[in-house]
């Protein structure tokens, strides 16, 4: 049971280059997430799925694109990155349902660059 | 969801209580208050929630006042591998807006010898 795994963990861009970003978890959830991290600064939502074939837009969506062809995939894509994408990104996944105690799991992060 | 008030950093001798306080003075009925930590580079990992009652699991216990304004997350031995950034974050629980955790900038841990 390896969680949520994300792939790459370690990626430099050329300014303008494009990239996907991998993630993928084996607990059967239907939520997932994509985050990204600044530093100093607390996570901030890029994109979610409420399940397969569903996305929505978060906090800051702009630049980036998301697919979940798969219930165990989501994938976060930039088309043409820029020096502000620099950053830290985390997915995360739970399960549906109205329990309270349904809790996120975060993968270890994906580090960034665009020079 | 409510905005939660941390203070900025903190430090706690190894083997004391280590208390992080956390202000939601807008708090409402419906919301619960979670706790999550980072330990630096690492993805944030969850450690408690309630909702009006006192909770302990076995990483921490979680104090709610009874007007749920304010809360206090209570690591009763601290050890050097907590030192992190802990993060207070008050949602509904549910499936409404896909349950979407809202992270402020939480408060640094240090916990010393």
């Amino acid at each position: 049971n390896a969680g949520v795994t994300q792939t790459p963990k370690f990626r430099v861009l050329k300014t303008g280059q494009s990239m996907t970003l991998l993630c993928a978890q084996d607990m059967n959830h239907e939520y997932m997430y994509w985050y990204r991290q600044d530093p100093g600064m607390g996570l901030r939502l890029i994109h979610y799925s409420v399940g397969e074939g569903t996305t929505a837009k978060g906090e800051v969506p702009d630049g980036y694109n998301v697919s979940r062809l798969k219930k165990q995939n989501f994938l976060l894509g930039l088309e043409s990155a820029a020096p502000s994408q620099t950053s830290v990104y985390f997915c995360a996944s739970r399960f549906t349902g109205h329990s309270s105690g349904n809790t996120i799991y975060f993968g270890e992060g994906s580090w960034l660059t665009v020079v | 969801d409510a905005k939660t008030t941390q203070p900025t950093s903190m430090d706690c001798a190894e083997g004391r209580a280590a208390n992080l306080p956390c202000n939601h003075s807008t708090i409402s009925g419906n919301e619960y208050v979670y706790w999550y930590r980072q330990i630096h580079s690492q993805g944030p990992q969850y450690i408690i929630h309630g909702l009006k009652n006192n909770e302990t699991n076995e990483m921490a216990s979680l104090i709610i006042t009874e007007d749920r304004k304010s809360s206090t997350l209570i690591l009763p031995h601290a050890t050097l591998r907590d030192t992190a950034v802990y993060y207070c974050i008050v949602r509904v629980a549910g499936t409404g807006g896909g349950n979407k955790l809202t992270f402020g900038t939480g408060t640094q841990l240090k916990v010393e010898l």
